[in-house]
């Protein structure tokens, strides 16, 4: 299986920060790779596909990017209800994987 | 409206069997594949496989094979994971998503709202 690691695991920002979130894949993917966004007791929800696709209707301070194994989501000018827990998964061969998870959280 | 609709919360003894459903709108159903994704309480997501019910065609996480079953009936737009025998460590959310499928590219665009099993003697 592939495995996708994220970092941070969580971390503190304040409203209008830049944020970026790294996740790394432990073999090359291509652009294979997502982005959801989780809010507690919600199910996740797509934002960026194929490592920067914006998901109709996502906000565009929203940005995905790499290729290969190393990829980041940025949020620009974060808002306060951008407050959730991010997760990348691989889809470039099944089964497909996920990050462990990075929660943003308000500083 | 687009949509995945799961059926509630189940609470079953070890041992006990299960099955519960997805139910889809908005589009058709039996020409997007469903996923099945699995998390326990405050942990992270897990890929248990996915199913196209147009000729139900399946596709197991190894980790799963074997411990679920995945079927639907495209009559009634309703997908369907089920269990033989539970265990305390089937405890956990299940949710169900759309496969999007784009530029040769895949993601889970639409989600269900998740349906929580609780495996408890």
């Amino acid at each position: 299986d592939i495995q996708m690691t994220q970092s941070p695991s969580s971390l503190s920002a304040s409203v209008g920060d830049r944020v970026t979130i790294t996740c790394r894949a432990s073999q090359s993917i291509s652009d294979y790779l997502n982005w959801y966004q989780q809010k507690p007791g919600k199910a996740p929800k797509l934002l960026i596909y194929g490592a920067s696709g914006l998901l109709g209707g996502v906000p565009s301070r929203f940005s995905g990017s790499g290729s290969g194994t190393d990829f980041t989501l940025t949020i620009t000018s974060l808002q306060p209800e951008d407050f959730a827990t991010y997760y990348c998964q691989q889809s470039y061969s099944t089964p497909w994987t996920f990050g462990q998870g990075t929660k943003v959280e308000i500083k | 409206e687009v949509q995945l609709v799961q059926s509630g919360a189940e609470v079953r003894k070890p041992g006990e069997s299960l099955k519960i459903s997805c139910k889809g709108s908005g589009y058709r159903f039996d020409t997007y594949w469903i996923g099945w994704v699995r998390q326990v309480p405050g942990k992270g997501l897990e890929w248990m496989g996915i199913i196209y019910p147009g000729d139900s065609d399946t596709r197991y996480s190894p980790s799963f094979q074997g411990q679920v079953t995945f079927s639907a009936d495209e009559s009634i737009n309703t997908a369907y994971l089920q269990w033989s025998g539970l265990k305390a460590s089937d405890t956990a959310i299940y949710y169900c998503a759309r496969r999007f499928y784009y530029d040769n590219r895949d993601s889970f665009d639409i989600w269900g709202q998740g349906t929580m099993v609780t495996v408890s003697s």
